[in-house]
């Protein structure tokens, strides 16, 4: 019930495309569903996150897609850049109880010039 | 304003050996969380420390422990070294409680042999 389950596993987009990431939930308590991105010898860092009470959160070429009812939510990346190439993370945490944010396994996008 | 920082970076140890991490949480945060990151894996919670007092523990075994100072800065201590510890240790501060946003450092990777 702990499990955030994410694919693709890996993900080759070509630059100007769309990608897109998905994740689903068990856990119907989770109120926070955030995206962390990581780069190669780096720690992960937060790009966008959502609440359960929104359907769609949209910042700059980034948008969250939230399904409440089929415990589902998504990462689309429109109009992918070669910069964007990292391993993106999603995760899920009950904000006001035991602070333990249960990540996925990753997606590694890679976006070919 | 200085970010999260984790000493040392790298490590080598032996099987059944004793380790130390080490990190100092950003500035102003009082609340710091450790992860452990396998190869090709999400980061998965071992702890959180809130103003110096343990505020929530993953599913790790007693052998992992740590502390946090009194100026947040915090210890990961993981004794009797076992080969599937190998792994990128990260810390992560955030300003209080509830937990939204993680502010992780570039983490400390051991390796057991």
């Amino acid at each position: 019930q702990q499990q955030v389950k994410q694919s693709p596993q890996s993900l080759i987009v070509q630059k100007g495309g769309i990608s897109i990431i998905n994740c689903a939930y068990e856990n119907t308590a989770f109120d926070y569903f955030p995206w962390y991105q990581q780069f190669p010898g780096k720690g992960p860092a937060l790009l966008i996150a959502i609440r359960p009470d929104v359907s769609e959160k949209k910042e700059g070429r980034f948008t969250i897609s939230f399904n409440k009812s089929a415990k589902q939510f998504s990462l689309h990346i429109m109009d992918s850049q070669p910069g964007d190439s990292a391993t993106y993370f999603c995760a899920a945490s009950i904000l006001n109880y035991g602070q333990n944010f249960v990540f996925g396994p990753g997606t590694r996008l890679s976006v070919l010039p | 304003e200085t970010g999260v920082t984790q000493s040392p970076t790298h490590l080598i140890k032996t099987r059944g050996q004793q380790v130390t991490l080490r990190c100092s949480s950003q500035s102003g945060h009082n609340t710091v969380s450790w992860y452990q990151q396998a190869l090709g894996q999400g980061p998965q919670f071992i702890f959180q420390y809130y103003r110096e007092e343990e505020n929530g523990r993953g599913n790790f075994p007693p052998r992992f422990s740590g502390l946090q100072f009194p100026n947040y800065s915090s210890e990961l201590n993981v004794n009797a070294l076992e080969l599937d510890d190998s792994a990128l240790y990260l810390c992560a501060s955030s300003p209080g409680l509830p937990t939204g946003e993680l502010f992780f450092g570039e983490g400390s990777r051991l390796t057991v042999l």
